[in-house]
């Protein structure tokens, strides 16, 4: 089955980047969607498609994939950024959706 | 407003059966795939099925780790999709999620979510 793997953790001063890597055999060939959690909460979009944003969310976050790993960055980290975010793919191989390990952010 | 709202959670016993439902508004239900996603307590997020809007056949796909077990089924003209899960085990014990697919057929991202019910799986 496929697998993604993200850093289980990344810290970033307010106002610097954020940069969270999802690595998987060439993902850079299917599409990757972004997921924030914050406690307690329901998951939500942040990016899809590798790389657009849903409305309603900030153009701080962005999203690229290439070769074996894509990666969310987010701009002018805010604490309120802080979260758990996963990416997701569609492997058509076995007709299933695969989460990444997940990573949690935090704003020191 | 576009919304999806779980039911059904609870404590059941391993080995029993439990069914939930996802009621959903805001949007033309049987145009999309609708899916289950899970998380156990302290865990990450994990796909659980889906199910493909008629226009696909409204066929079904499931994690390894539920299928055989667990049966999802839709009804377009109540707007509800089901997660029949039979066979309980208490692994199972997690937030479920409904989720909307972006796409009919089933591979997209998952756009919409509910706020999740609690399964809970223990004698």
């Amino acid at each position: 089955s496929y697998v993604l793997t993200q850093p289980p953790s990344v810290s970033v001063a307010p106002g610097k980047t954020a940069r969270i890597t999802c690595g998987g055999n060439n993902i850079g060939s299917k599409s990757v969607h972004w997921y924030q959690q914050k406690p307690g909460q329901a998951p939500v979009l942040v990016i899809y498609y590798d790389s657009d944003r849903p409305s309603g969310i900030p153009e701080r976050f962005s999203g690229s994939n290439s070769g074996n790993t894509a990666t969310l960055t987010i701009s002018r980290v805010e604490a309120g950024d802080e979260a758990d975010y996963y990416c997701q793919v569609w492997d058509s191989s076995s007709d299933h959706q695969v989460f990444g390990t997940g990573t949690k952010v935090t704003v020191l | 407003e576009v919304q999806l709202v779980e039911s059904g959670g609870g404590l059941v016993q391993p080995g029993r059966s439990l069914r939930l439902s996802c009621t959903a508004s805001g949007f033309t239900f049987g145009d999309y795939a609708m899916s289950w996603v899970r998380q156990a307590p302290g865990k990450g997020l994990e796909w659980v099925g889906f199910i493909r809007s008629k226009a696909y056949g409204g066929t079904t796909e499931y994690a390894a780790s539920v299928k055989g077990r667990f049966t999802i089924s839709r009804d377009d003209s109540k707007s509800i999709a089901y997660l029949q899960m039979n066979s309980l085990k208490t692994e199972d014990t997690a937030v479920y999620y409904c989720t909307r697919v972006s796409i009919a057929v089933g591979g997209g991202a998952f756009d919409i979510w509910g706020q999740g019910t609690m399964v809970t799986v223990s004698s």
